[in-house]
């Protein structure tokens, strides 16, 4: 069954502590993204790849860093340098050809701090 | 600057009547534009998209409406069922971002009365 795995659907960080949110995807799409979504607010755009080994910050990347290596994979890590890390993040992925298509999600990890 | 604007934090209609979600934007830039619906603590799920070359898309009881003029679009659903209850994020991209980067909206909470 295609799809988008997000792991671990809760996550909890110490102060200081750097942790890393997994999204692996069966998909075969080129290129991943990383959104953050905050009450009320719309997704923004932290981190994306469009292709192995490659990737841009998007609106939001300080205090995050992401690692490309594999096609399928595209893990976030929240650093401490992070101050306000508790919010619900979104992994998204997206063929990509010459036609516009749709990006596709999981289902999230929520992130809290201890 | 918000890029994307839902005015409308949450709608109620009633079950078998249209809801009509509304969407503004101000980059002209924007060419592709998504509606995703989402329920909580899932990611969201992609409904209709449609292309700055047409005003009109059409898919089940989803409809989208493009005013290229006004910068607005709105998404229709006829008739509306309680499985509709959900938040609906509209989206954008543009060809200056080269297709990559969304813009979504804050959101409006669709509620479906029996």
């Amino acid at each position: 069954d295609g799809g988008i795995t997000q792991s671990p659907k809760y996550l909890f960080r110490k102060e200081g502590q750097n942790v890393t949110l997994s999204c692996e995807q069966n998909l075969n799409h080129d290129a991943m993204y990383w959104y953050r979504q905050d009450p009320g607010q719309g997704l923004r755009l932290i981190y994306y790849s469009q292709i192995v080994n490659d990737f841009q910050k998007g609106d939001i990347a300080e205090g995050y860093s992401v690692s490309r290596e594999k096609k399928e994979s595209f893990p976030l890590t929240v650093t401490s340098a992070q101050k306000n890390p508790t919010a619900f993040y979104l992994c998204a992925s997206r063929i990509r050809t010459t036609s516009n298509q749709p990006q596709h999600f999981g289902d999230g990890t929520r992130l809290s701090i201890l | 600057d918000q890029q994307v604007k839902q005015n409308s934090p949450s709608l109620s209609v009633q079950e078998g009547r249209i809801s009509i979600l509304n969407c503004d934007y101000t980059n002209s830039m924007f060419d592709y534009f998504l509606w995703y619906k989402k329920y909580p603590a899932e990611g969201p799920t992609f409904l209709i998209s449609i292309s700055s070359i047409k005003d009109k898309n059409e898919d089940g009881r989803f409809t989208v409406f493009l005013n290229k003029s006004a910068k607005h679009l709105s998404l229709h659903i006829v008739p509306s069922q309680p499985g509709d209850s959900a938040v609906y994020f509209c989206a954008a991209s543009g060809t200056s971002g080269g297709n990559e980067k969304l813009t979504f909206g804050t959101g409006t909470r669709l509620t479906i009365i029996p």
